[in-house]
């Protein structure tokens, strides 16, 4: 099944710097990747998302780019302001796999970013 | 903004006990899952629901699981008989469609404990 590593587990910046959290992904059949933000006892946000067919995407201070060669994706945080603070969770899902999948999403296992006023 | 909403907010429960989880998926959404994350540790997929049937689940939805959407509006997952491992924050989500066009949305998440 897929296995999705995510780096780095601590990420601590000042605010105003840019943030990077990397992942990887092993089933070359996923298709679709969402990024969660989790703040401390809440629910998983989804604050971007990317498909396979599309390299980068942007939303304000938030990118999240995707190699689909080397099976990796980023989320890029420029601008960074201590309410970005919280748990970040990249995901994986094979979407609508030729009907054989039903959008399980596979998690990494979480980046806690913390940013410094 | 439509949410999925989950109850109770917290569980407390005795090992060998049985639990119901409710969650109520957004109205208009066909595809329900429930996730699990343990404290401190990343979120686990359990068991996809579609058109009243299980569509995927995992190893860690073994027979003392088991899922069921009895009326047109909750979702809900039952532990048979809860064991200490068991403790974890589960999440209800659900989502329009499978496609890519359709993100899931969680639920606030039931915190159970099992003592």
């Amino acid at each position: 099944g897929e296995n999705v590593e995510q780096h780095p587990s601590t990420l601590s910046v000042q605010e105003g710097d840019s943030a990077v959290i990397k992942c990887t992904y092993s089933d070359s059949a996923s298709n679709y990747f969402p990024w969660y933000k989790q703040e401390l006892g809440k629910r998983p946000q989804l604050i971007i998302d990317i498909r396979s067919n599309v390299g980068e995407k942007k939303d304000q201070r938030i990118a999240v780019t995707l190699n689909k060669t080397a099976k990796h994706f980023s989320l890029h945080i420029t601008e960074t302001q201590p309410e970005d603070s919280a748990v970040y969770f990249c995901a994986a899902s094979m979407g609508n796999a030729g009907g054989t999948s039903y959008g399980k999403l596979t998690f990494g296992q979480g980046t806690i970013l913390t940013v410094h006023p | 903004e439509p949410e999925v909403t989950q109850t109770p907010s917290h569980q407390v429960t005795q090992m060998g006990q049985e639990v119901i989880l409710r969650c109520v998926p957004i109205s208009n959404h066909l595809y329900f899952y429930w996730y699990r994350q343990i404290l401190g540790q990343k979120v686990e997929f359990l068991v996809s629901f579609y058109n009243n049937e299980i569509s995927e689940k995992s190893e860690i939805f073994d027979d003392q699981f088991s899922v069921e959407r009895p009326d047109g509006s909750n979702f809900t997952l039952k532990i048979r008989s809860t064991k200490l491992e068991d403790s974890a924050m589960y999440f209800c989500a659900s989502s329009n469609r499978h496609s890519l066009d359709q993100p899931q949305h969680f639920g606030d998440g039931t915190r159970l404990s099992i003592l």
